[in-house]
């Protein structure tokens, strides 16, 4: 089945240990994006790969970093997490990112807690 | 810079009835416009996207939206709502040509009561 994993669904952690949440996609897909969700202000990206090896900051990439080292892994991590990173992570992909955009697959979403 | 208006935060339909869920644009040029719906608990669901050609575009679930230009608006809409559509409704703008990085409204929930 064509998806994206996120793992894990939900992690409760404390404030400054590292932490990474995993994203991979079985779709052969280029562009892979993260997202955080959080009530009233929808959806804001944080990091997106273009491909291999090539990624870029979103909206909101203060206290993140991404890699890209295969098409199809784009793990998020947080190296000194924060209560302000609390929110509902979303990996996304797609075929391609320029003019033949077929639109994201989704993951099921990361729901992080930082106490 | 592009961006997306959702105006309608909630949104209170019956079973049944009539939907349309607004959504406003801003971008200078021909955009590309979806439609996603969040289910509680899931990610976002595609329901239907607008490149060119036929302003009326339908998608899965029994969805259609409907481009307008002049009004810089791509609503969508469904005849009669069932009780498994309750859930939340983006609608995202990206750009033609070049780099695609898209933006998100804010969403609108939808409530539907029996």
């Amino acid at each position: 089945e064509a998806q994206v994993t996120q793992n894990p669904r939900y992690l409760i952690t404390v404030t400054g240990k590292k932490l990474t949440v995993t994203c991979s996609q079985n779709m052969n897909h280029e562009y892979m994006s993260w997202y955080r969700q959080d009530p009233g202000l929808g959806l804001r990206q944080i990091y997106y790969s273009m491909n291999v090896e090539v990624t870029d900051k979103g909206d909101v990439p203060e206290g993140y970093k991404v890699s890209r080292k295969e098409k199809r892994n784009f793990p998020l991590i947080l190296e000194s997490p924060s209560p302000n990173q609390t929110s509902l992570y979303f990996c996304a992909s797609s075929l391609y990112s320029g003019v033949s955009n077929y639109g994201y697959t989704f993951g099921s979403g990361t729901r992080l807690t930082v106490v | 810079a592009q961006s997306v208006t959702q105006p309608d935060i909630h949104i209170t339909v019956s079973e049944g009835a009539s939907l349309e869920l607004r959504c406003n644009y801003s971008y200078g040029a021909t955009p590309y416009l979806f439609w996603y719906v969040q289910s509680p608990g899931q990610g976002l669901q595609l329901l239907l996207k607008y490149f060119s050609g036929d302003t009326l575009v339908q998608g899965i679930k029994g969805f259609e939206a409907e481009f307008k230009r002049s009004q810089s608006s791509f609503n969508l809409r469904k005849p009669s709502v069932h009780w498994s559509d309750a859930a939340e409704y983006f609608c995202a703008v990206g750009q033609s040509g070049g780099s695609y990085i898209p933006t998100f409204g804010r969403g609108t929930s939808l409530i539907v009561h029996p």
